[in-house]
């Protein structure tokens, strides 16, 4: 069965940085792309970037509002992926989730969420 | 960025009921759209992905539909288990977007 869990999540105030981690197992995890949402307390899911496997030299895209101050990295040793959070904003707040990646580029598995909470 | 517009934003109906929700792309995506359940307090769920194409173990009461900018996704009869919001995603160019949203409560 296919898990991911995320930790990490944490009350942090404005201009600090937090590191999420996602662990995945169930699936071999150096085989997919691994990309992280996060959803705003009641409101709508939002695409934060994406990391590509070691064939794809672990490229990564990024959405626009996280650009510079998000970093998507990967340790397949540790079946695990990471989203390093710098120069953090409230309207950074919310559930974030990571999930598994096919190879058609849809997310088909997703963490069960980590809360950050940016305030001061 | 794709813009994807969801409609309705609530949608109330009774178990039974055939259930339809809009997506429109402000740009072609082709068939690059996914669909997502949620539910309170829970990850979304994948339904459907490249427009029709049902995910293991999702009921076949879903299906999806469409090409180009306009999609929609079908529940035939709406069962208790099903009352959720439901999210469309293009995955056809980055930045990935999704709809707003569609909630479906009980009428």
């Amino acid at each position: 069965e296919v898990q991911l869990v995320e930790s990490g999540g944490d009350l942090v105030k404005p201009g600090h940085s937090l590191r999420l981690s996602c662990s995945g197992s169930g699936f071999t995890f150096p085989d997919f792309g691994m990309t992280w949402f996060r959803q705003a307390p009641g409101k709508g899911l939002e695409w934060i970037g994406f990391i590509r496997n070691n064939f794809f030299r672990e490229t990564t895209e990024y959405a626009a509002s996280v650009r510079g101050r998000f970093t998507i990295s990967r340790d397949d040793s540790k079946t695990s992926v990471y989203l390093q959070m710098n120069r953090l904003q409230t309207e950074d707040s919310g559930i974030y989730y990571c999930a598994r990646e096919t190879k058609s580029g849809v997310a088909d598995h997703w963490g069960q969420g980590t809360l950050v909470t940016v305030s001061s | 960025d794709i813009q994807m517009t969801q409609s309705p934003s609530t949608l109330s109906a009774s178990v039974g009921d055939r259930v339809t929700i809009t997506c429109r792309a402000s740009q072609t995506i082709y068939d690059w759209v996914a669909w997502y359940q949620q539910k309170p307090g829970k990850a979304p769920k994948l339904l459907i992905y490249k427009t029709s194409n049902l995910q293991g173990g999702v009921p076949s009461r879903f299906s999806g539909s469409g090409s180009a900018t306009e999609f929609t996704l079908t529940i035939s009869s709406l069962q208790p288990d099903d009352f959720a919001i439901y999210h469309c995603q293009q995955y056809y160019s980055y930045p990935w977007t999704f709809g707003q949203g569609t909630k479906v409560e009980v009428k």
